[in-house]
């Protein structure tokens, strides 16, 4: 019940491309979903996050949609950029506490 | 403003050694979260502290342990320190507990020898 589940573990995009990244929960409880970005030698970085009573949300390059019926939410990187080229981690939390559970995390990969 | 330091970044100990991590938020900031990040086993929460207070605490052994101090700066311990500890930890610091941005630092990396 505490399990967010990302998919795929690697992904290799050309440049313009949109790598999309998929993460599913079981816990209804879950009421925060960030998505972070982590360089290596880098601690993660807030990319951008959304509520469940929001379908998407966009800033920038970022887009996040989210499914509450299907508890799925994603993460789809438009014009993607070698400088785009990391690991990506989706996470939940509920009310009332900051403990993040993430995903096992999606290795990008963005060809010039 | 700065952002949320760790010190020292990069440590190594031997077996049976105990260790202190420290963490500084980003100005502003009370809500201090550690966590432990391994190839294998990804993020894993450790410990979540507001204004001094333990609210929240992850599946780790009591060795692990942890504290925050007045001015919302954390310390991390671990006591007799196991090979399967070698890891990245990480702090991170939001300005409450209400399920806010969570901002990282660069983390430490802890190898055990």
């Amino acid at each position: 019940q505490q399990q967010v589940k990302q998919s795929p573990q690697s992904l290799i995009v050309q440049k313009g491309g949109i790598p999309i990244i998929n993460c599913a929960y079981e816990n209804t409880a879950f009421d925060y979903f960030p998505w972070y970005q982590q360089f290596p030698g880098k601690g993660p970085a807030l990319l951008i996050a959304i509520r469940p009573d929001v379908s998407e949300k966009k800033e920038g390059r970022f887009t996040i949609s989210f499914n509450k019926s299907a508890k799925q939410f994603s993460l789809h990187i438009m014009d993607s950029q070698p400088g785009d080229s990391a690991t990506y981690f989706c996470a939940a939390s509920m009310g009332g506490s900051e403990k993040l559970v993430f995903g096992k995390g999606t290795k990008l990969t963005v060809n010039p | 403003k700065a952002g949320v330091t760790q010190t020292p970044r990069y440590l190594i100990k031997t077996r049976g050694q105990q260790v202190t991590l420290s963490c500084s938020p980003i100005s502003g900031h009370r809500s201090v979260s550690w966590y432990q990040q391994t190839p294998g086993q990804g993020l894993q929460f450790l410990f979540e502290y507001f204004s001094e207070t333990q609210r929240n605490k992850g599946n780790f052994p009591g060795r692990f342990s942890g504290r925050q101090f007045s001015n919302s700066r954390s310390e991390m311990n671990v006591s007799t320190l196991e090979l399967g500890d070698s890891a990245l930890y990480l702090c991170a610091s939001s300005l409450s507990v209400v399920s806010s941005e969570q901002y990282f630092g660069p983390g430490t990396r802890l190898t055990v020898t």
